[in-house]
């Protein structure tokens, strides 16, 4: 079974202030894929990134960056110098077959001004 | 990005009335639909996913259906709502066989 757990409910930070939102996921199988999503108080999903099981390197674009290890099952997001605008809930989430996707919870990010 | 309408936007019924939530993607032909469900303060829920027209996968038996008319139209239904049925659906667009982009959603609340 696939699984994706975020165990933290809600960050608040101030702006500024680096911050680290982590998401461990579970499967058997030895290819798989995973995502963050950013979910603005609009509502709608923004797709962030994709990396596949294959690829372990670590991956930067701007104030964001994403620590892909495959020994702790982990695929923590980290975002440099928050930001206001970088207050929404972020998803993680995994895809076996890219007929299901699997979500975890969400973390819900504060950042204060 | 995709292209993907929902509508309506937002949605308010009553118990025991029918639900229809339409949602049509521009692009690639044969798409993958996903119709997802977050409720208040929740994670996202998988209801039902197509691979094709007249194909629905159902991950969770419920009072919802969702039906594929067309390639590139997906119907999320309901013959009689629930309280319970409020929430934040979204659909979502499978591309290129490796991601999915997410509709703007669309708000029902029962009441």
């Amino acid at each position: 079974a696939q699984k994706v757990t975020q165990a933290q409910t809600e960050i608040s930070v101030v702006e500024k202030e680096d911050v680290t939102l982590d998401c461990v996921y579970e499967t058997r199988d030895t290819t798989y894929y995973l995502f963050w999503y950013k979910q603005p108080p609009s509502g709608e999903l923004v797709f962030l990134i994709r990396r596949n099981s294959f690829d372990e390197q670590n991956e930067i674009s701007g104030r964001y960056s994403w620590n892909f290890q495959k020994s702790t099952s982990s695929f923590n997001f980290t975002i440099t110098a928050s930001q206001v605008v970088d207050s929404a809930v972020y998803f993680c989430a995994l895809s076996t077959d890219f007929n299901k996707f699997y979500f975890g919870s969400g973390t819900k990010l504060n950042v204060k001004p | 990005s995709q292209t993907i309408h929902q509508w309506p936007a937002t949605l308010v019924q009553p118990v025991g009335s029918p639900l229809s939530l339409e949602c049509t993607v521009e692009g690639t032909s044969n798409p993958n639909l996903y119709w997802y469900r977050q409720a208040a303060g929740r994670g996202l829920q998988l209801l039902f996913y197509s691979v094709g027209i007249g194909q629905i996968s159902s991950e969770v038996p419920q009072n919802l259906s969702a039906s594929r008319p067309q390639d590139r139209q997906f119907i999320l239904s309901s013959k009689k709502l629930l309280l319970s049925d409020s929430g934040f659906y979204l659909c979502a667009e499978g591309v290129g066989g490796n991601t999915i982009y997410f509709g703007e959603g669309s708000w029902l609340t029962v009441v």
